[in-house]
C-alpha cells in the first residue's frame, strides 16, 4: 500500500495559468479532504469529498477553485487563473470512512508557486 | 462550523523540559479529537481521543480529553530536539484543524 500519493510534489505556474493537483487516496479509502497551508500557518480545510460527491466545500473559495473525486482515478483540485496569493502547500488526506479510528492519512503535499 | 483553538501558538524549550500543549474545541455532535505532528512535510497521526479522562500514551507523548471542559492536552516529557514540530489538533467531524502550536526544542 503506497499510502496517499500526491502529485506533482512541486508545481510552478505563472499568474493566470491553471493548476491541477492530484491526490490518489490509500487503497480502500473513499473519503478525501483537501487542505491549504501557508508558510508558518496551520492547515486550512478546503473541501471534503467522497467518490463522485462533494460533501462539504465550505472552506473553498467560491471562484477559481474546484474539486472532484471521480469514480475512477484520483481526486483533483483545480485552481484556475492562479494568483500569487495561491502560492501554498496543498495537502490531501484520506480515510476509509468519516471518524476513522486511526485518523486520516496525509499525502506529502504539492507545493504550488505562482510567479 | 466547528471551532478548534490551540495554545500556545509558539513555544521554545530546552531539551529535557516537559511541555503541555492545549486544544479547546466547540464541536457539534462531538465524537473524537485528533492530534497530529507536522515537521517539514505531511502531518503524521499521533492520537485519537474519544473518551473523557482516558489517557493515551506513546513513548514520551501522552494525551487526554476532558469533555466537560471541551479541551484536550498533549504532554511531551523529556523533550528532544527531534520533537521540534508543529502540533495540530482537529475535530474529525469535519476535519478542521486549529492553528497549531509550533514547538522548538533547543539543545
Amino acid at each position: 500500500n503506497a499510502g496517499v500519493m500526491q502529485n506533482p510534489r512541486h508545481l510552478v505556474r505563472r499568474r493566470g495559468q491553471e493548476a491541477r493537483l492530484r491526490c490518489s487516496p490509500m487503497k480502500g479509502h473513499s473519503h478525501v479532504y483537501w487542505y491549504r497551508q501557508l508558510p508558518e500557518e496551520g492547515l486550512k480545510f478546503m473541501v471534503y469529498l467522497q467518490k463522485e460527491n462533494i460533501i462539504d466545500e465550505s472552506g473553498m473559495p467560491k471562484e477559481r477553485f474546484s474539486a472532484e473525486f471521480p469514480k475512477e482515478g484520483p481526486s483533483i483540485l483545480r485552481i484556475q487563473q492562479v494568483v500569487r496569493g495561491d502560492s501554498a502547500a496543498y495537502f490531501c488526506a484520506s480515510s476509509p470512512y468519516q471518524g476513522a479510528e486511526y485518523g486520516y492519512t496525509f499525502g506529502s503535499g504539492t507545493r504550488l508557486t505562482v510567479v | 462550523e466547528d471551532k478548534v483553538v490551540q495554545s500556545p501558538l509558539s513555544l521554545v524549550v530546552h531539551e529535557g523540559d516537559t511541555v503541555t500543549l492545549n486544544c479547546s474545541y466547540e464541536v457539534t455532535n462531538f465524537r473524537s479529537l485528533l492530534w497530529y505532528k507536522q515537521e517539514k512535510k505531511a502531518p503524521t497521526f499521533l492520537f485519537m481521543l474519544t473518551s473523557s479522562g482516558i489517557e493515551k500514551k506513546s513513548g514520551r507523548l501522552s494525551s487526554i480529553l476532558d469533555k466537560k471542559e471541551l479541551s484536550s492536552i498533549l504532554n511531551i516529557t523529556a523533550t528532544q530536539t527531534g520533537d521540534s514540530a508543529i502540533y495540530l489538533c482537529a475535530g474529525p467531524n469535519d476535519m478542521r484543524f486549529g492553528a497549531g502550536t509550533r514547538l522548538t526544542v533547543k539543545p
